[in-house]
C-alpha cells in the first residue's frame, strides 16, 4: 500500500529553526509538494520538488532524497504566524496525490 | 482574478436531508478533486474528475455523488446515506498537461448535521 509519514505534532520556539520530516512509500513517484493549512482554512502551497536536493524560498526550504524516500520542510526565523499544520503530499505513477496526515506546529513566545 | 469558489462556507443539515455543495473554477484546470478533512487528520479524497462528463471514486466515495456537465463546475451532494457528514469538505483543481500538479484550493465549506 502506498504510505506518507509525518510527527504528528511539534513544538518550537519563535525565531528558532524546526525541520519537519516526511517520508514516504508509493507506487511512483512524479513530486512531492508541501502545503500549509491554518486552522479552519484551505491549504496553501508551499514547495514542489521532484529531484534531489534543496530548494529555498525565503524563510522556507524544502529537501529530498528519492533514494531515501525522504523529504523534510525547514522553518527559519519562526513567526507566530507559522502556527499551522503542514502537509506532505506525493504525486504518484498515475499523478495522484497521496496525502500525509499533516504535522502541527504550535509556536511558543 | 481567477480562483476557485466553494459554496456555502457554512452548512447545517437534519439528519435524513441531501446537501449539494458548489465548487467552480476558472483557471481552465481539466482536474478537480473533493476532499474531506475531519478534526486533526489529513484529506480524504471522494471523488474527482479529469475530464467533462467523467469523474472516479476516491477512497471514501460511499454517501456522496458528483456530477461534471462542465468543466468549470464540480458540486458534490452529501446524501442521507452517509452516516457521518458533519466535516470539513475543500474542493481543489489542478492542469494535467505541462504542469508540475500543483492543487488550487476553494476556502472551504463547513458542514455540521443537527
Amino acid at each position: 500500500g502506498q504510505n506518507i509519514d509525518q510527527p504528528t505534532e511539534m513544538t518550537a520556539t519563535e525565531g528558532a529553526i524546526v525541520q519537519i520530516n516526511c517520508t514516504y512509500q508509493t507506487s511512483g513517484f512524479n513530486g512531492l509538494f508541501w502545503y500549509q493549512q491554518h486552522a479552519g482554512e484551505a491549504p496553501t502551497f508551499l514547495s514542489y520538488n521532484v529531484l534531489d536536493g534543496l530548494e529555498e524560498k525565503g524563510r522556507f526550504s524544502s529537501f529530498l532524497s528519492r533514494s531515501k524516500g525522504y523529504s523534510y520542510l525547514l522553518l527559519k526565523e519562526l513567526q507566530m504566524k507559522d502556527s499551522a499544520s503542514y502537509l506532505c503530499a506525493v504525486l504518484d505513477s498515475n499523478y495522484q496525490l497521496i496525502w500525509g496526515a499533516g504535522t502541527k506546529l504550535i509556536i511558543k513566545p | 482574478d481567477g480562483g476557485i469558489t466553494q459554496s456555502p462556507k457554512y452548512l447545517f443539515r437534519k439528519e435524513g436531508q441531501n446537501v449539494t455543495l458548489s465548487c467552480e473554477q476558472n483557471l481552465n484546470h481539466d482536474a478537480m478533486y473533493w476532499y474531506r478533512q475531519d478534526p486533526g487528520q489529513g484529506l480524504r479524497l471522494i471523488y474527482y474528475s479529469q475530464i467533462v462528463n467523467d469523474f472516479q471514486k476516491g477512497d471514501i466515495a460511499e454517501g456522496y455523488s458528483v456530477s461534471r456537465e462542465k468543466k468549470e463546475s464540480f458540486p458534490l451532494t452529501v446524501t442521507s446515506a452517509q452516516k457521518n457528514p458533519t466535516a470539513f469538505y475543500l474542493c481543489a483543481s489542478r492542469g494535467l498537461a505541462g504542469d508540475t500538479g500543483e492543487l488550487f484550493f476553494g476556502e472551504g465549506s463547513r458542514l455540521t448535521v443537527l
